[in-house]
């Protein structure tokens, strides 16, 4: 079975910075990976979707990127903000399924 | 923008009743799924349905609950008798196919 495993659990980082996420996943064999957020009590927002021959992703100052054969993934935030504040969940799919990992939760402070 | 409804958006219920959960996916998305994320975890899967065939139901205990996708569509899940240990925020979302396509997730329902 996948596991995905995120690290680190929590985060908390002053606005401006620059900072990396990241998820690591057992199993290389995968269709793609994709970086979700999730506000509090709200459903999941997906940010980028990296396909499984790709390396990575942007999206304004969002960059994920893949190593599919040492089944890590990265999520770079560039210029944190404070809305920026919320749980970042890696989910990679395999097997046909999305498996998660628990989340980032993330806090930009003022 | 095209997006999952679910609905209702939160649920009270006490032991041993039943209840119901309500999914229309994105238009043409073939792929519907139904996950369970509790508090402070990520998301489980609980079924996948391909069409209105299920093709993954392993997780779902299938004692108290059930899920159907009659005509493609639009799914329900219901959960009978309700138990303590299922408050949660139940997530659904869809995709093009079963493969490489991106996944959208619905705003979810929680239950408690």
């Amino acid at each position: 079975k996948q596991e995905v495993t995120q690290i680190p659990a929590a985060l908390s980082v002053p606005e401006g910075e620059n900072l990396v996420l990241n998820c690591s996943f057992t199993d290389s064999a995968i269709y793609n990976l994709q970086w979700f957020r999730q506000d509090p009590g709200k459903g999941l927002t997906s940010l980028l979707l990296i396909q499984s021959s790709q390396r990575e992703q942007t999206s304004g100052r969002l960059n994920a990127s893949l190593d599919k054969s040492s089944g890590r993934s990265t999520l770079y935030i560039a210029a944190s903000q404070p809305g920026d504040s919320a749980t970042y969940l890696c989910a990679v799919a395999s097997g046909y399924a999305l498996n998660f990992g628990k989340g980032t939760s993330l806090l930009v402070t003022p | 923008e095209a997006e999952v409804a679910q609905s209702p958006r939160y649920k009270i219920t006490e032991k041993s009743q039943a209840v119901a959960f309500w999914c229309d996916p994105i238009s043409g998305h073939a792929t519907l799924y139904w996950y369970r994320q509790i508090l402070g975890q990520g998301p489980e899967l609980l079924v996948q349905f391909q069409d209105e065939s299920v093709v993954d139901d392993s997780q779902l205990p299938k004692d108290r609950f059930s899920a159907e996708r009659l005509k493609g569509v639009d799914s329900t899940l219901k959960i009978q008798p309700a138990e303590l240990g299922d408050s949660a925020m139940y997530l659904c979302a869809s995709s093009l196919d079963r493969s490489s396509t991106e996944a959208f997730f619905g705003q979810g329902t929680r239950l408690t």
